[in-house]
């Protein structure tokens, strides 16, 4: 089973600045098959990224996705207020594997 | 509309079974694969398992296999998470969600509490 580890575990930064999160796989992840998602608390998450870069239907260009094999990095450009949440990568080339999430939290 | 409704929140004993859906529409259930997720409470997100409602083809996660069976019904476009035999740790929100090159639309959520 491929395990995903993200960090930082908190990240705390202030609306307008650059959010750079982080995730690792125990091993190549097929394909780039690499999702990102936000949740918001007392919600479903919301999937931003698919294929390590594309991003979702109606996801704002400030969210991109870069990496491939087993580095991976979801970048938010510059920080609105409702960015705040917690993130989470997923790959699904074999099988499927949640990351244990970043809380993006306002500094 | 994609839409994701999923059965309403359940209380349960320990050792009692339980069956929760998960009905689609707005799209061909039969062509998606549509996933479990977990989410105890304050934690992180857990893949159960899936299931491809054209053939019933299930896949299931090690640490979730022989513990729920995920079951379809096409006719009625609904998918099923069941457990023959809560534990007051399967206290838990459960999500479906509709597989695409990643989970893009999701179920409300059914939360699941277990105590005696």
């Amino acid at each position: 089973e491929i395990v995903l580890t993200q960090s930082p575990g908190t990240l705390s930064l202030s609306p307008g600045e650059r959010a750079t999160l982080s995730c690792r796989a125990s091993q190549s992840v097929s394909s780039s098959y690499l999702a990102w998602y936000q949740q918001k608390p007392g919600q479903a998450p919301r999937l931003l990224i698919y294929g390590a870069s594309s991003r979702a239907t109606g996801i704002p260009d400030r969210f991109s996705g870069s990496g491939s094999g087993t580095d991976f990095t979801l970048t938010i450009s510059r920080l609105e207020p409702e960015d705040f949440a917690v993130y989470y990568c997923q790959q699904y080339g074999s099988s499927h594997t949640f990351g244990q999430g970043t809380k993006l939290e306002i500094k | 509309e994609v839409q994701l409704v999923q059965s309403g929140a359940e209380v349960k004993k320990p050792g009692e079974s339980l069956k929760i859906s998960c009905k689609g529409s707005g799209y061909s259930f039969t062509s998606y694969w549509i996933g479990w997720v977990r989410q105890m409470p304050g934690k992180g997100l857990e893949w159960m398992g899936i299931i491809y409602p054209g053939d019933s083809d299930t896949r299931y996660s090690p640490s979730f296999q022989g513990q729920v069976t995920i079951s379809a019904d096409k006719s009625i476009s609904t998918a099923y998470l069941q457990w023959s035999s809560l534990k007051a740790s399967d206290t838990a929100m459960y999500y479906c969600a509709r597989f695409n090159w990643g989970f893009d639309y999701w179920g409300q959520g059914t939360l699941v509490t277990v105590s005696s």
